[in-house]
């Protein structure tokens, strides 16, 4: 079964910095695609960016961007010029090319600061 | 276009009655998950429909939980008699087939059980 890890419960971050928020994944099928998706307080689940494990480059979405390196099974997240709207809590998750499911990281919240 | 639409947004009530949630996918969306969310965790998923059949519902505790989808469009799940740790957020999400990866959230249903 798959597994994704991430090890940042919480950060702090000031307005117009970048921030990066880690996750690793663990998997042995080859084919598969990595999520991060924001919650804010109101509880919705809204999709950020998607990477594919045999995509060549980074996924970029405006601000955010995914590190992925397959190697290390890592799929960290970075987002850029931090606003105070991106304060929510941040899910890395996975899914496999067989059945789609999605399996879902522990969360990390992010706090912006003015 | 609609995103997913999920209600009632929010459900109190005592265990041992029963409770139901209305699922309305994006148009068009072959796949709709349920995922139920407690409170600091990642969501997990419930049962995965594509169009009107299950695919997946071996995370579902069939004992008090069960989930339909007539004419492959809109979804309900209920639960049985409740418990207090059903208490939780209600995700419905849908994709638009199985080659699409991407899910896509509603609002969520918090149901909270006393």
């Amino acid at each position: 079964a798959q597994k994704i890890t991430q090890t940042q419960p919480g950060m702090f971050v000031q307005e117009k910095e970048a921030v990066t928020l880690d996750c690793t994944y663990d998997t042995s099928d080859p084919s598969y695609g990595l999520f991060w998706y924001k919650q804010p307080s109101s509880g919705e689940m809204i999709f950020l960016i998607y990477q594919g494990s045999y995509d060549q480059q980074n996924a970029t979405e405006g601000r955010y961007s995914l590190n992925f390196q397959k190697a290390r099974k890592s799929a960290n997240l970075v987002i850029s010029a931090s606003q105070l709207g991106d304060s929510a809590m941040y899910f890395c998750a996975m899914s496999l090319s067989n059945d789609y499911k999605l399996s879902f990281g522990a969360g990390t919240t992010v706090t912006v600061r003015a | 276009e609609a995103g997913v639409a999920q209600s009632p947004r929010y459900k109190i009530i005592e265990k041992r009655q029963s409770v139901a949630f209305w699922c309305n996918p994006i148009s068009g969306h072959a796949t709709l998950y349920w995922y139920q969310q407690i409170l600091g965790q990642g969501p997990k998923l419930l049962i995965q429909f594509q169009n009107n059949g299950v695919v997946d519902d071996s995370q579902l505790p069939k004992d008090r939980f069960s989930a339909e989808r007539l004419k492959g469009v809109d979804s309900t799940l209920k639960i049985q008699p409740a418990k207090l740790e059903d208490s939780a957020v209600y995700l419905c999400a849908s994709s638009l087939d199985p080659g699409e990866e991407t899910q896509y959230f509603g609002p969520g249903t918090r149901l909270l059980v006393l």
